[in-house]
């Protein structure tokens, strides 16, 4: 597709459930990113690829958030054992720039998945 | 502690006037700046940006004014459109990490026709 892609839209779990969030960047985009946008607030970095390395995680609040993207395309943002803290919009961003200066490469957002913790 | 702030959580501007966003910012290492549109259910859309080495870049109605000794930056949109309204999100980024985006807190911004 033209635009990022993230699959659920929606996401009901009970809290203690593990949940995959799936991101499908915009094709040859070598830059990936994972945000959290809580209610009424703006995004916040999680995570930044380049390729398959990921080079910051040091925006995952714990260690029960884990993401991966193994050939350097699609991304699984992986939440264990959820909390109701974990109520929000995940966002996927990709850009085309490589490397750590993206000035001018800005990153196009997907729509988001809303993951609701019961 | 908000590194990026949008004090005005919503502004409401006639069609055809002229709206003005306003963002400050707190960081010193912040360099590039970028403006965000977002309708609800989508993710954001990139609409403007500027380097830190400029004071002013336009593209269309669209035109973003950096004010680096006062730490402010601000969206002007001329004329205003009722497709317009929307939130808008204000975003920086800091020298030696310029892929991590720091956003404030949104404006709604709503279009009367």
């Amino acid at each position: 597709g033209a635009g990022v892609s993230q699959s659920p839209r929606y996401k009901v779990a009970k809290r203690g459930q593990d949940v995959a969030l799936r991101c499908d960047p915009i094709s040859g985009h070598v830059s990936l990113f994972w945000y959290q946008q809580a209610l009424g607030q703006g995004p916040e970095f999680l995570t930044y690829f380049q390729n398959e390395a990921q080079l910051d995680k040091s925006g995952l609040p714990s260690d029960r958030f884990f993401a991966e993207r193994p050939e350097g395309s699609v991304s699984t943002l992986k939440i264990q054992r959820t909390q109701q803290e974990d109520s929000a919009v995940y966002l996927c961003a990709s850009s085309a720039g490589g490397n750590r200066d993206l000035s001018n490469q800005p990153q196009h957002f997907g729509d988001g998945t809303r993951l609701s913790i019961l | 502690d908000q590194q990026v702030k949008q004090n005005s959580p919503s502004l409401s501007v006639q069609e055809g006037r002229i709206s003005i966003l306003n963002c400050d910012y707190t960081n010193s290492m912040f360099d590039y700046f970028l403006w965000y549109k977002k309708y609800p259910a989508e993710g954001p859309t990139f609409l403007i940006s500027i380097s830190s080495i400029k004071d002013k870049n336009e593209d269309g109605r669209f035109t973003v004014f950096l004010n680096k000794s006062a730490k402010h930056l601000s969206l002007h949109i001329v004329p205003s459109q009722p497709g317009d309204s929307a939130v808008y999100f204000c975003a920086a980024s800091a020298r030696g990490s310029n892929y991590k985006l720091t956003f404030g807190k949104g404006t709604l911004l709503t279009v009367n026709p």
